[in-house]
């Protein structure tokens, strides 16, 4: 089955500095690549998704993510975070046809007003 | 409002205790899900239910128990649970196409076993 790593565990950054959180997977078949986030205190959603064609997605609220196959990564971005935007974030991954989603460990983002 | 509902949302028991946990989802999805989330790990996928017939089962102990009477609703059974138990239990659901599998989650139940 595939599995996700996700290489930061907590990030702290100041307001308008630019974000990037890792994420590897390791399948060596079609994917289709999630990022969720969890605000404090909320639910699970769905911040962004790749499932074929351009590798660069864009998201809600300023994030984007790039899908590098050869480097089997999946990093999300975002040029200028706002406080606003502290809360955890998962990168998830599932074999395309099948719904075994697998989540990595989670970052949590700490963002300093 | 997510469209996933959890019961309850919080839940302490003792390790000798039986207790249920409820989701319901209002999107007409058709597959359903218990993921467990601890702490600095990742979501560990416990069942799938597709069309209300379990596809997966990640080596879960038999104390955990699933329930899909329907495409709705979705419960997880609990017996005899140890401490290390207490964690959040996340419902979600999905419609199952081959492009899609985007998951919407419930809030969560929070379970501590004492």
């Amino acid at each position: 089955a595939q599995s996700v790593s996700q290489h930061n565990h907590h990030v702290i950054l100041s307001e308008a500095a630019s974000l990037e959180l890792g994420c590897n997977y390791s399948y060596g078949g079609t994917v289709n690549l999630f990022w969720y986030v969890q605000y404090p205190g909320q639910h699970l959603q769905l911040l962004l998704k790749y499932f074929s064609g351009d590798p660069l997605v864009k998201g809600i609220k300023g994030f984007e993510a790039e899908f590098i196959k050869s480097k089997f990564s999946f990093n999300l971005r975002k040029p200028s975070v706002q406080w606003s935007d502290t809360a955890e974030y998962f990168c998830a991954v599932n074999a395309g046809g099948n719904n075994d989603m697998r989540f990595g460990a989670g970052t949590r983002l700490t963002v300093k007003p | 409002e997510t469209g996933v509902t959890q019961t309850p949302r919080h839940l302490v028991m003792g390790m000798t205790n039986k207790k249920s946990l409820k989701c319901e989802q209002h999107l007409g999805h058709n597959a359903m899900y218990w993921y467990k989330q601890s702490a600095k790990k990742p979501l560990e996928l416990m069942f799938v239910y597709n069309f209300k017939e379990q596809t997966e089962n990640n080596s879960v102990p038999s104390r955990f128990s699933p329930e899909c009477p329907n495409s709705s609703h979705l419960f997880l059974h609990l017996h005899t649970l140890q401490p290390e138990d207490s964690a959040l239990y996340l419902c979600a659901s999905s419609q199952v196409t081959y492009d899609t599998g985007e998951l919407f989650f419930g809030e969560g139940s929070r379970l501590t076993v004492l």
